[in-house]
């Protein structure tokens, strides 16, 4: 069955700093990917998604590149501010089932950036 | 998100209750998905909606959880004698291959 693992957290980081949080995948097919934000108190957002091997995909400084060799997808940012603070979610669909695109989802890594 | 709401926001229950939980999605949206959120499982899938049908409801946990859903729009979700383990963020979500999440109905079942 499909999975999905991403680095445990929770990560603490000062302002400016890079980001880097890992996120493997097994699926069956040929999935989409990924990756949804729970800012506190929020509900989950679609942060960013690659539809297929090579894609990247970039929203709000953030970016994570589908690497079909190596079945990630890592996501990071080059300098995160206390906005960033929030819960990721690296996530998969895969369309094995018809028009189902279920979403397989990794644990969650808290993220918590300090001024 | 945007285009899809759920009522109650909040529901506290004593076990052995049944609730209702509903979802509400912009029209037009064919496909709609429920899931729960909890500290011990995280994330997971529970039914999947193609209209008024639902194909994939492999997620759901016990024959105490049901779905349906009408006129291809609103989609209600029934746990009977609900159990603690029961207790967690149930959240809807459409369209389809990029989902967009409701605010989700927080459960706590006493």
């Amino acid at each position: 069955g499909n999975s999905v693992t991403q680095m445990e957290g929770p990560v603490t980081l000062s302002e400016e700093a890079f980001l880097t949080i890992n996120c493997t995948y097994t699926a069956t097919g040929y999935p989409s990917l990924f990756w949804y934000v729970q800012y506190p108190g929020e509900g989950l957002q679609l942060l960013l998604k690659a539809t297929k091997a090579d894609d990247k995909g970039s929203n709000k400084g953030f970016e994570a590149t589908y690497r079909k060799e190596t079945t990630s997808f890592h996501l990071e940012k080059g300098s995160v501010q206390v906005s960033d603070s929030a819960v990721y979610f690296c996530a998969l669909s895969d369309k094995s089932g018809g028009s189902n695109y279920k979403l397989t989802f990794g644990k969650g890594t808290l993220l918590t950036v300090n001024p | 998100g945007a285009g899809v709401s759920q009522s109650p926001s909040n529901k506290v229950t004593e076990k052995g209750k049944d609730v209702e939980l509903r979802c509400d999605p912009i029209s037009g949206h064919t496909a709609l998905y429920w899931y729960r959120q909890s500290l011990g499982q995280g994330l997971e899938f529970l039914i999947y909606f193609q209209g008024n049908s639902a194909p994939d409801k492999s997620g759901l946990p016990s024959d105490r959880f049901s779905a349906e859903r009408t006129g291809g729009s609103v989609s209600t979700l029934t746990i009977q004698r609900t159990q603690q383990e029961d207790s967690a963020v149930y959240l809807c979500a459409t369209p389809g291959n990029e989902q967009f999440f409701g605010p989700g109905t927080r459960l706590t079942v006493l």
